[in-house]
């Protein structure tokens, strides 16, 4: 069985701070990770997804996330935040034919 | 950008209502999925859908509910009698390849929020 927790439900950054967002996951197979960003009223925007290549993933704005299988992790981050960054980041595992996600992680950047 | 597109954006039901929500997928995705979200809680799977035919299901995915690519184009889901807890926003997603591949992206829509009084 597949699961994801992503360990924070609210972060809240000053503008041109890091973000971390943290997200834990576990898996019986190799699994695919994703990031994916939803902005009031828009649909889930995919960030970047893990595949089994670089344990390093760089996405989209600037974001990247880090595979660290031994810590069963899939972290966010993003050097500095910019306002538009304000939305809700949901984690997802997929290893077989569906994806579980995250409950999402709030982020609220301050200016 | 290709889209998934997604009517209505809000719908007022009464209980025991049926409803139809509509999706319109990326034209070259083969494989859909309908997801729910209840206020407050996790994106949930409710079901996959390929060549015609249903893949994978959850098991909220009960009699009440169906699925259906009437002309193509379309895809939609049906809650044949709406209850309270159906209430919720409702994501349809598309993609090329599926899940089991790996490389998959699933391509989403806006979401469909049904509100049942």
């Amino acid at each position: 069985a597949q699961s994801v927790t992503q360990l924070d439900s609210h972060v809240s950054v000053s503008e041109g701070t890091p973000v971390l967002l943290r997200c834990n996951y576990s898996s019986s197979y190799s699994p695919s990770l994703f990031w994916y960003v939803q902005h009031p009223n828009k649909g889930l925007q995919l960030l970047l997804k893990y595949t089994s290549a670089a344990t390093l993933v760089k996405g989209i704005n600037g974001f990247e996330a880090e595979f660290k299988k031994s810590e069963t992790s899939f972290h966010l981050t993003k050097p500095s935040a910019h306002m538009s960054d304000a939305a809700e980041y949901f984690c997802v595992v997929s290893d077989k034919n569906d994806m579980r996600f995250g409950a999402g992680t709030r982020l609220t950047v301050k200016p | 950008e290709p889209e998934v597109t997604q009517t209505p954006s809000h719908q007022v039901t009464q209980m025991g209502q049926e409803v139809i929500l509509r999706c319109v997928p990326i034209s070259n995705h083969l494989y859909f999925y309908w997801y729910r979200q209840i206020l407050g809680q996790k994106v949930e799977f409710l079901v996959s859908f390929y060549n015609n035919e249903i893949s994978e299901k959850s098991e909220i995915f009960d009699d009440q509910f169906s699925v259906e690519r009437p002309d193509g184009s379309n895809f939609t889901l049906k809650i044949r009698s709406t209850k309270l807890e159906d209430s919720a926003m409702y994501f349809c997603a598309s993609s090329e390849l599926a899940a089991i591949s790996g490389a998959n992206v699933l391509t989403f829509g806006a979401g469909s929020r049904l509100t049942v009084l």
